[in-house]
Formats: C-alpha cells, sequence, structure tokens
C-alpha cells in the first residue's frame, strides 16, 4: 500500500483565499483524523472520522475550517477564508480502529500571507 | 492542556550513547504510543504499549509503563545519527476518542 497520500505537499496562498487540502486514507482503516503542527501549538486534533463519518469536530478552531469525508477513500479539509495564522503543517492520518497506530501523511505545509 | 507531556524538551548525545525519553500524563489510559517525527516528515509509529504491560521492547526500543505513576519511558540504545528526530507520546485519555500527543522531544545525536 502506498501510505495515507496527501496533496498538495506545499501551499501558498493570500490571506482571504479558500484552500482545500486533500488526503487519501489507507485502504480498509475506518478512522481518519485531521491534524495541524505549529512550533507555538505543536500538535493539534483537528476532526477525525468513523467510517466516513464525523465523530469529533471539537478541535476545528472557527467556522472557517470545514472538513468532509464523502468516501471511505478520500477527506477533504478546506479553509475558507484563510488567515496568516493558519499557516501551519496539516497531517491526515488513518487507522484501523479506536487508539490504534496511526499512519500519517506527508503533510501539507501552508503558508497564508 | 496536553494529556501526555514529554521530558526533556530538548536532548543532545553522541552517537552510541543511550536516549532516554520521558512522558507524563494526567488521566487514566488503555494504551500509550510512541512515534517519531523526522524533521519535515509526518509521524511514524515505534510502539504501542497496553496498560496491564510495564515493558516492551523493539529492537534498540525498550519503553516502560508505570500507571501509579501515570508515566513513561522511551530508552534508544546505541544511538546512531539517523536517531536524530523529536520524539512524542501519544494516549488515548477517556471520554476521547482520538489520541493526544505530547509536545515532544527534540533528539540529536552528533557522529
Amino acid at each position: 500500500d502506498a501510505g495515507v497520500i496527501q496533496s498538495p505537499r506545499h501551499e501558498v496562498t493570500e490571506m482571504g483565499q479558500e484552500v482545500t487540502l486533500r488526503c487519501k486514507p489507507i485502504s480498509g482503516h475506518d478512522y481518519l483524523f485531521w491534524y495541524r503542527q505549529t512550533m507555538m501549538r505543536g500538535l493539534e486534533l483537528l476532526i477525525y472520522f468513523n467510517n466516513n463519518v464525523p465523530i469529533d469536530d471539537s478541535g476545528m478552531p472557527e467556522d472557517r475550517f470545514s472538513a468532509k469525508m464523502p468516501n471511505a477513500s478520500f477527506s477533504t479539509l478546506k479553509i475558507q477564508p484563510s488567515e496568516p495564522r493558519d499557516s501551519a503543517v496539516y497531517f491526515c492520518a488513518s487507522s484501523i480502529g479506536f487508539s490504534q497506530t496511526q499512519y500519517f501523511g506527508p503533510g501539507t505545509r501552508l503558508l497564508v500571507l | 492542556s496536553q494529556q501526555g507531556e514529554e521530558d526533556p524538551q530538548a536532548l543532545s548525545i553522541q552517537e552510541g550513547e543511550n536516549a532516554t525519553m520521558n512522558c507524563s500524563y494526567k488521566t487514566s489510559i488503555n494504551n500509550l504510543q510512541w512515534y517519531r517525527q523526522n524533521s519535515g516528515r509526518g509521524l511514524v509509529h515505534l510502539i504501542l504499549i497496553r496498560s496491564n504491560e510495564r515493558e516492551k521492547h523493539s529492537g534498540r526500543l525498550r519503553v516502560t509503563l508505570d500507571t501509579s505513576k501515570k508515566s513513561s519511558s522511551l530508552l534508544i540504545t546505541a544511538s546512531r545519527a539517523a536517531d536524530t528526530a523529536s520524539y512524542f507520546c501519544a494516549t488515548d485519555p477517556p471520554g476521547r476518542r482520538a489520541l493526544t500527543f505530547g509536545s515532544g522531544t527534540r533528539l540529536q545525536v552528533q557522529p
């Protein structure tokens, strides 16, 4: 298996623009997680899905953030409108079962100017 | 506040030495995991230890868990320059159906 795939790997955008991050989890995994990592706040869980259903979105910072998982092989994290403070590395991870080993993607490095 | 906190925040050793990192957490857990992150990369799972286990080995890694003290340690023996990375512990606190990661220990192994 190719592992968790994320795109794009790097994104530079201007404040106010819409940003869409994409993730393809490992086939057969029933949990998908979105994290954000910054120097100041470390690794933060934003939202996670179980069998394509959002379970806990309490980590989503604002209404500007939204996430979807239309099917078992694809998820998106959208920021609209983007702000400079959203600059971070966004990771997607997937796992089989609850609180088991998570497999991380390579991340998307987002810079909002 | 984060469930797991690693100590020290940074550690610098010479190749061949052992590296020990500690993790403290606040609530009961089902298991505790350790992950490694190389600069600019995603996290990679190293080892999982269940709450009823006290020690676990995997290659040059040794993990201990003391649930009475709510702490865990990760020992890397005979370190190599390639071990240079950040190491995170992750726990699954009750009421939150997902892992909570600590702030990490940055390990630098000098060749």
